[in-house]
């Protein structure tokens, strides 16, 4: 049972423009968002996190929302880079230190 | 400063072969360490799971296992490999309360034949 789901596992968008990456999740005792980037044969990298008492972190170019009634957060990424260009993981805690991880968006971000 | 270091970077075995991933991390004392594999395609899935030297929890049933010697080492293993154990193997650690981001190694691309 997928737990956090990223139902698009590809993105494409244009440089200069917004990069919105969507995740999904099941479990109700959920109260710990996080975003990770990961370059090709390289270890994930924290992005942004988001706590459960919360609706939107914003750090820099990046912002995360929460919709909790919806089950759903999003990353907002503005404006997008070609450096940008990476799979993105949204992951998900219950008030422990074990993470729940999605499958992935693949975001390309073209001149 | 924390660093977090795995190796080999890349490793290729035959099927029914042992094997030996060593992860290490500095700067930081009783961290949390985690073995995670992201398979082609697919995200990333975590293995085993540790809070102390000697304490491992697994976590889905397969064809390898962990171990914690010393409070910075994590090493996981294998006694013959199957060609499902191909993936990307990626170990992290953390500060071991919750609410806590991992902070993940540069991988082991493991390719079993």
């Amino acid at each position: 049972d997928q737990q956090v789901k990223q139902n698009s596992p590809s993105l494409s968008v244009q440089e200069g423009r917004i990069s919105i990456l969507n995740c999904d999740y099941t479990n109700s005792m959920f109260d710990y968002f996080l975003w990770y980037k990961k370059y090709p044969a390289e270890g994930p990298t924290f992005l942004i996190s988001i706590s459960s008492i919360k609706d939107k972190n914003e750090d820099g170019r990046f912002t995360v929302f929460l919709n909790k009634s919806a089950k759903h957060l999003s990353l907002h990424i503005v404006p997008s880079q070609p450096g940008d260009s990476a799979v993105y993981f949204c992951a998900a805690s219950a008030n422990t230190d074990k993470l729940i991880f999605g499958t992935g968006t693949r975001l390309q971000v073209f001149p | 400063s924390q660093t977090i270091h795995q190796w080999p970077a890349t490793l290729v075995q035959p099927v029914g072969s042992p094997l030996s991933l060593e992860c290490t991390v500095e700067g930081t004392s009783n961290p949390n360490l985690y073995w995670y594999r992201q398979a082609a395609g697919r995200g990333l899935q975590l293995l085993f799971y540790s809070v102390g030297i000697g304490q491992i929890s697994s976590e889905v049933p397969q064809n390898l296992s962990a171990s914690r010697p010393q409070d910075r080492q994590f090493i996981l293993s294998s006694k013959k490999l199957l060609l499902s154990d191909s993936g990307f193997y990626l170990c992290a650690w953390s500060a071991g309360r919750a609410y806590n981001e991992q902070f993940f190694g540069p991988g082991t691309r493991l390719t079993v034949l």
